[in-house]
């Protein structure tokens, strides 16, 4: 298994330029969710997903969107791209919310500019 | 809204030395507690999950416990090397399970030769 894969692993935007942030994983699981790290602070809820189809908010969601058409795949859009969002963007997930561990993608680092 | 404190925020010490890293949370209505190794530039490793009913798990050299009433936790490290040197990430996730996991800062974590 893969596992958790994300991509890209870099990317520098321009302001007000739009990127999508890929992630998928092959181990079935239902739960899959979106951080973002800023340097020397703890990761951020951004957006999760129950399953295909379901998705809610985190703490953090101003200024993206997400989508989860298959199990599968949990891509992250950036709209409008600001300094702000300026982070490392890392994409988890779990089998079932509660009991098992999250397992986490390597993470993309974006720079806007 | 949770809050999670992790002490000491950084921490160097000889190899050998068995060592206490700190986490405290402000809210203890949590379904688990969970230990996370991040390596610079990487992404999240999974050392311990503990769930609320448990009061401690181990996995090799590392021990963490969990005083749930109290809103805290710590992870124990005997006998560090310096492949032990990284960033420690404790996490605890609500009661309602599905939304995330709320994490603290980290205890940046430096084992001397």
């Amino acid at each position: 298994n893969a596992g958790v894969t994300q991509t890209p692993k870099f990317r520098i935007l321009k302001i007000g330029q739009s990127m999508t942030l890929q992630c998928a994983q092959d181990m079935n699981h239902n739960y899959m969710y979106w951080y973002r790290q800023d340097p020397g602070m703890g990761l951020k809820l951004i957006y999760y997903s129950v399953g295909a189809g379901i998705t809610d908010k985190g703490e953090v969601p101003n200024g993206y969107n997400v989508s989860r058409s298959t199990t599968e795949d949990f891509p992250l859009r950036l709209e409008l791209a600001a300094p702000s969002q300026t982070s490392v963007y890392f994409c988890a997930s779990t089998s079932l919310a509660g009991v098992d561990t999250q397992y986490f993608g390597p993470g993309t680092r974006l720079t806007v500019l | 809204k949770q809050e999670v404190t992790q002490i000491p925020a950084a921490l160097s010490v000889p190899e050998g030395e068995n060592l206490v890293l700190n986490c405290s949370f402000t809210d203890s209505a949590i379904y688990n507690l969970q230990w996370f190794r991040q390596d610079p530039g990487k992404g999240l490793t999974s050392l311990l999950l503990i769930q609320s009913s448990q009061r401690e798990q181990t996995s090799g050299r590392l021990n963490a416990s969990l005083d749930k009433s109290s809103g805290r936790s710590t992870l124990y490290i005997a006998a560090s090397q310096p492949g032990d040197s990284a960033t420690y990430l404790c996490a605890v996730e609500a009661e309602s399970g599905a939304d995330g996991l709320t994490f603290g800062k980290g205890t940046h974590l430096i084992i001397q030769p």
